[in-house]
């Protein structure tokens, strides 16, 4: 079945570092991959995302690149802040049936910047 | 901007009893889910719902679990009998079409003592 592993944290950085979380899928299809982030005491929000092989997601500064030769998609920062604090989780949908299939998620990654 | 809505927050209840947990998904949206995160865990997809049935579920979406969309706006949960493992926080998601991005709800923490 689909799988997605990410680097294990707490990933602990401080402010103006680079940043990048990896991530690693498998997938029996064709699957669109997103980067979602809990920061503390919300819910999950779509950070970003990329459907095809080679596109780049991003937002707010991060960037991923959907790569398949590595079946990866990690996610990059160039300078972090405070405020970037969160947990990020990496997905993916497999929805080569056409319907509504479930995201699988990696287990997170907390990424705490220090200032 | 519109956003996906859980209540409550959080919810306490003994091992044996009913539970309810209810959403509000977007308005316009017609997909709608439900996922698990044991503490330390995985985030887990339990059920997805489209044209008022159950479209996909996964092992874990037994005869406990059942899902509803008892009105135009609500879509809820129920565990008929919780266990100490259903201790969770559980996300209710909804999107426009299967497949496309879905958003997510706050959560609703599950303590079952």
């Amino acid at each position: 079945g689909d799988s997605v592993t990410q680097m294990e944290g707490p990933v602990t950085l401080s402010e103006e570092a680079f940043l990048t979380i990896n991530c690693t899928y498998t997938a029996t299809g064709y699957p669109s991959l997103f980067w979602y982030v809990q920061y503390p005491g919300e819910g999950l929000q779509l950070l970003l995302k990329a459907t095809k092989a080679d596109d780049k997601g991003s937002n707010k500064g991060f960037e991923a690149t959907y790569r398949k030769e590595t079946t990866s998609f990690h996610l990059e920062k160039g300078s972090v802040q405070v405020s970037d604090s969160a947990v990020y989780f990496c997905a993916l949908s497999d929805d080569s049936g056409g319907g509504a299939d479930g995201l699988t998620f990696g287990k997170g990654t907390h990424l705490i910047i220090q200032p | 901007e519109p956003e996906v809505t859980q209540t409550p927050s959080h919810q306490v209840t003994q091992m044996g009893q009913e539970v309810i947990l209810r959403c509000v998904p977007i308005s316009n949206h017609l997909y709608f889910y439900w996922y698990r995160q044991i503490l330390g865990q995985k985030v887990e997809f339990l059920v997805s719902f489209y044209n008022n049935e159950i479209s996909e579920k996964s092992e874990i979406f037994d005869d406990q679990f059942s899902v509803e969309r008892p009105d135009g706006s609500n879509f809820t949960l129920k565990i008929r009998s919780t266990k100490l493992e259903d201790s969770a926080m559980y996300f209710c998601a909804s999107n426009t079409a299967g497949g496309g991005t879905q958003y997510f709800g706050p959560g609703t923490r599950l303590t079952v003592l």
